[in-house]
C-alpha cells in the first residue's frame, strides 16, 4: 500500500471550515483514498473515501487531485466535537488485492477545534 | 444503524493468563479484523478472518494469540497467556464484501481496553 503524508496537527476554529491534507504521492491506480478519524480512544470511524472523482456525504467532503497525488478532507462547519486525529488511508481495492485488505495508520492529523 | 459492539470495556488481568476479547461484527459483513493501539501509539493491524479462516496476519500475531468465530455471531481474540506489553486497546472491525467494482469500508467497533499486571 501506498503510504501517505500528513501534517502533524491543525487548528480551526468552531463553525468555520476544516481543510486537512494528505499527500500520497506514490497511489497507483486501484487505489482509493480513504479517511477515517479516532475521538480520544474511541474506536476509529469511518469518514469518507474516494478513487478519483470528490466526495462528498453528510459528515465532509473529500477533494482529490486530478494527478490523484494528494487529497484533502473538508470539514464544513468544524465543531468542537471535531476534534480528533484524522488519518488518511490508501487502500487497494480488493478486487485487486487477493483478499489482503488491512488498514494502515500512520500518525495522522490531530485536529483541535477552539470556541 | 448497524454497528459492531465489543465486549468488555475494560478487561484487567495478571499477567501469564488467558483472555477473551469479543466482538459481535455487522450481521450481514463477512470480513472481520482485529487492531490494536497501544497508549500513545499508533493503531496496528493484527488479524483479518474471512470465510472461517485467516486470511491475513501481522509480525505481532504470533502463537499466542488465536481468533475464532464460534458461532455465526461473534468473533473472538484470545491471548494465550498475557504479557505486560499486551496492555493496549484492541479494536474489532468488520467489512462486506464489496461487490462488483467497489471496495470495503471497515467499520470499528468502541473497543477493549486490556490492562495486564
Amino acid at each position: 500500500d501506498a503510504k501517505t503524508t500528513q501534517p502533524p496537527s491543525m487548528d480551526c476554529a468552531e463553525g468555520r471550515a476544516a481543510n486537512l491534507p494528505c499527500n500520497h504521492s506514490t497511489i497507483s491506480g486501484n487505489e482509493y483514498v480513504y479517511w477515517y478519524r479516532q475521538i480520544h480512544s474511541q474506536g476509529p470511524q469511518y469518514i469518507i473515501h474516494g478513487l478519483k472523482n470528490n466526495e462528498t456525504n453528510e459528515m465532509a467532503s473529500l477533494i482529490i487531485t486530478e494527478d490523484r497525488k494528494s487529497s484533502t478532507l473538508i470539514l464544513p462547519h468544524a465543531t468542537l466535537r471535531d476534534t480528533a486525529v484524522y488519518y488518511c488511508i490508501v487502500r487497494v481495492d480488493r478486487m485487486f488485492s487477493g483478499g489482503y485488505n488491512k488498514l494502515i495508520f500512520g500518525a495522522g492529523t490531530r485536529l483541535a477545534v477552539h470556541p | 444503524e448497524p454497528e459492531v459492539t465489543q465486549t468488555p470495556s475494560h478487561q484487567v488481568t495478571q499477567m501469564g493468563q488467558e483472555v477473551i476479547l469479543r466482538c459481535v461484527p455487522i450481521s450481514n459483513h463477512l470480513y472481520f479484523y482485529w487492531y490494536r493501539q497501544i497508549l500513545g501509539q499508533k493503531v496496528e493491524f493484527l488479524v483479518s478472518f474471512y470465510n472461517n479462516e485467516i486470511s491475513e496476519k501481522s509480525e505481532i500475531f504470533d502463537d499466542q494469540f488465536s481468533v475464532e468465530r464460534p458461532d455465526g455471531s461473534n468473533f473472538t481474540l484470545k491471548i494465550r497467556s498475557t504479557k505486560l506489553e499486551d496492555s493496549a486497546m484492541y479494536f474489532c472491525a468488520s467489512s462486506d464484501s464489496p461487490g462488483t467494482g467497489g471496495t470495503d469500508t471497515q467499520y470499528f467497533g468502541p473497543g477493549t481496553r486490556l490492562t495486564v499486571l
